[in-house]
């Protein structure tokens, strides 16, 4: 298994663009997440998505972000129009619909930098 | 959801054994306890998980008292690859409900 996969891996883009970033969660999870970590505020928990529903998004920090999963191999992460504070590390994790623990998987990362 | 409270960091020197320890006073009857791994430029990895008493697998322990307030991470002989950032959690998957928090972490430094 490829494991989950984000892309672009690095984005750089200008204050007042449209980002998106993509995830593929690993098959068969049911539960896909949006992370977004800063040396501020840490690892945040965006939003999280259960075959294809959104069941908590109250991590969203405003308007400006919005996430879609229009299929359970798929995701985006949109912001726009970015902002200098939106530059972070993105993290997708995605997890099996069973048991009871607390193991996600995670992706490697978008790295957003916005200038 | 229970908040956990960990050294900011460490240090140690290869082949010796590390051991973190978490606090979780508001721990829940159904929460499980869950640590995290990460390096720097990745994403975080799991590597153990108990819900009490001692669970052990090929890459580190974990020990849980009765109370089950406090756990202990053990990472035997590390080496200086073991050098990352661990997050204790708790809580647990019910309900389709699965939402982590992860503090600050403790941030472990091994040297030659």
């Amino acid at each position: 298994d490829a494991g989950v996969i984000q892309s672009p891996r690095h984005e750089v883009t200008e204050m007042g663009q449209e980002v998106t970033l993509r995830c593929k969660p690993i098959s068969g999870h049911d539960y896909l997440f949006w992370y977004r970590q800063t040396m501020m505020r840490g690892l945040e928990l965006l939003i999280y998505f259960n075959n294809n529903v959104p069941i908590d998004d109250s991590g969203m920090p405003e308007d400006r972000f919005s996430a879609k999963m229009p299929n359970a191999s798929f995701s985006t992460l949109k912001i726009q129009p970015s902002e200098p504070r939106d530059s972070a590390v993105y993290f997708c994790a995605s997890r099996p619909g069973q048991g009871l623990g607390n193991e996600q998987f995670f992706g490697p990362g978008t790295r957003l930098t916005v200038l | 959801l229970a908040k956990t409270t960990q050294p900011i960091s460490m240090d140690s020197y290869e082949g010796q054994e590390v051991n973190i320890t978490c606090s979780h006073n508001n721990i829940a009857t159904n929460d499980y306890i869950t640590w995290y791994q990460q390096f720097p430029s990745q994403g975080p990895r799991f590597i153990i998980q108990g819900y009490k008493t001692k669970v052990t697998n090929e890459v580190a322990s974990l020990f849980i008292p009765a109370d089950r307030k406090s756990s202990t991470l053990s990472l035997p002989r590390v080496s200086l690859s073991d050098t990352a950032v661990y997050y204790c959690l708790v809580g647990t998957f019910s309900g389709g409900y699965n939402k982590l928090i992860f503090g600050a972490g403790t941030r472990l430094a091994v040297h030659p």
